[in-house]
């Protein structure tokens, strides 16, 4: 079984500010770990994901995620904020291959303040 | 390549009617998911398929039912709507890791 803890319910930062959102994980098996981002009135969007190899993974739009197993962190970063980031994100993990269904966190909402 | 299509968009449900959401796909995706999503509780898997023919429980399938008799498309049915399930509802197909999501139907029960 897996689960996604997201720390932070509402973030805000400055434009130009590093943006953090907090992934922990709890999986039984190696994981996949996903981050997806949500705008206004939309589906959800890929922006980055883990699945084996490299730990530090670069994803869409600037954003990136390193897997940290002894963690069980996937925390998502951003060196410089941009109005257009502000949205929902979601972290999600999945039991691998074979196994692809997604366990999501409660999201993130990232307010940017101008 | 539209992707992940679902309709309706918006509904609006009385207590105790039916109705099916629709979501076809049109990457040749083996795996297709139904999803709800509710304020501050993500994204909950109702129900999923691994093949036309195939289709099993998620976390939340009460009062929910699914069928996939081809790989395109994949019907959500409610029957009975209660308030409960007013959220918005997502479709989603894969092939491998990366899930491609619909542009959901936002569904209100009153």
């Amino acid at each position: 079984a897996q689960s996604v803890t997201q720390l932070g319910s509402h973030v805000s930062v400055s434009e130009g500010a590093l943006v953090l959102l907090r992934c922990n994980y709890s999986s039984s098996v190696p994981p996949y770990l996903f981050w997806y981002v949500q705008y206004p009135n939309q589906g959800l969007q890929l922006l980055l994901k883990y699945t084996t190899g490299a730990t530090l993974v670069k994803g869409i739009n600037g954003f990136e995620a390193e897997f940290k197993k002894s963690e069980t962190s996937f925390h998502l970063t951003k060196p410089s904020a941009h109005m257009s980031d502000a949205a929902e994100y979601f972290c999600a993990v999945s039991g691998g291959f074979g196994n692809e269904k997604l366990t999501f966190g409660t999201g993130t909402r990232l307010t940017i303040i101008p | 390549n539209a992707g992940v299509t679902q309709t309706p968009k918006f509904r609006i449900l009385k207590i105790g009617q039916s109705m099916t959401l629709q979501c076809t796909q049109d990457m040749n995706h083996n795996y297709m998911y139904w999803y709800r999503q509710d304020p501050g509780m993500g994204l909950k898997l109702i129900y999923y398929s691994v093949g036309a023919g195939i289709t099993d429980k998620g976390e939340v399938p009460n009062g929910y039912n699914v069928s996939r008799s081809t790989t395109e498309d994949f019907p959500l049915r409610l029957e009975l709507a209660a308030p409960s399930q007013t959220s918005v509802y997502f479709c989603a197909s894969s092939y491998g890791s990366e899930q491609y999501f619909g542009p959901g139907t936002r569904l209100t029960v009153t």
